[in-house]
């Protein structure tokens, strides 16, 4: 079983600004993996990025990219150069053998123009 | 092309009906799932299908079923309608192989009147 915390409800940034988006996670399993998905006011669930428990390399995805620290089951988003477009729910992950993702509550981000 | 697509996208509804929210994925995936979002945006598992088992989650009422006509459609029943009921229910899948990794549909809003 999994559990995944996000402490931060909502949290604003300026447009062209960078923000930093947290989020704790507890596994039993060795083998797992962390996503963050975005969800913006059309409801539809969007992959951000996605890291492998094993890689020890952050993944980056454009203006997109995680801080992992493993030890500390930590599991940050930044976001650079935030645009208007950026504004949505964003929700962390967490996948284990079972295949079955385990949701944090979510930060709402709104973009500052 | 659409990868995952759920009809109806809204369902309004009174208490004590039955009814039935359709997914189907075009992406050749193995498993497929359903989640529930309530109205504080939580989303949790509540089903996952591989073509050859079906694993469900203890917190889910019977009342719920799901059903698969073949790998590529996994449609969920619900029976006896409650005001609780009431959320945005959605559809994934993932390539039981692949990383986890999982593709959603846009959801279908349930409301229980």
């Amino acid at each position: 079983a999994q559990t995944v915390t996000q402490s931060q409800p909502e949290m604003s940034v300026q447009e062209a600004e960078t923000v930093t988006l947290s989020c704790t996670y507890d596994t039993s399993e060795s083998d797992y993996y962390l996503f963050w998905y975005k969800q913006p006011p059309s409801r539809q669930m969007i992959l951000v990025i996605r890291q492998e428990a094993y890689k020890q390399q952050n993944a980056t995805e454009n203006r997109f990219s995680v801080n992992f620290q493993k030890a500390a089951k930590s599991f940050s988003l930044k976001i650079s150069d935030s645009q208007l477009g950026d504004a949505a729910m964003y929700f962390c992950a967490c996948s284990g053998s079972a295949r079955q993702l385990t949701f944090g509550s979510g930060t709402q981000l709104t973009v500052l123009p | 092309d659409t990868a995952v697509s759920q009809t109806p996208k809204y369902l309004v509804t009174q208490m004590g009906n039955d009814k039935s929210i359709k997914c189907e994925q075009n992406l050749g995936h193995d498993t497929m799932y359903w989640y529930k979002q309530d109205s504080k945006k939580f989303l949790k598992i509540m089903f996952s299908y591989n073509n050859k088992e079906l694993i469900i989650n203890e917190t889910v009422p019977n009342r719920f079923s799901p059903k698969s006509p073949d790998k590529a459609h996994l449609n969920l029943h619900i029976n006896s309608l409650e005001l609780g009921d009431s959320a945005v229910y959605f559809c994934a899948s993932s390539q039981t192989t692949d990383s986890y990794e999982q593709y959603f549909g846009p959801g279908t809003r349930l409301t229980v009147t």
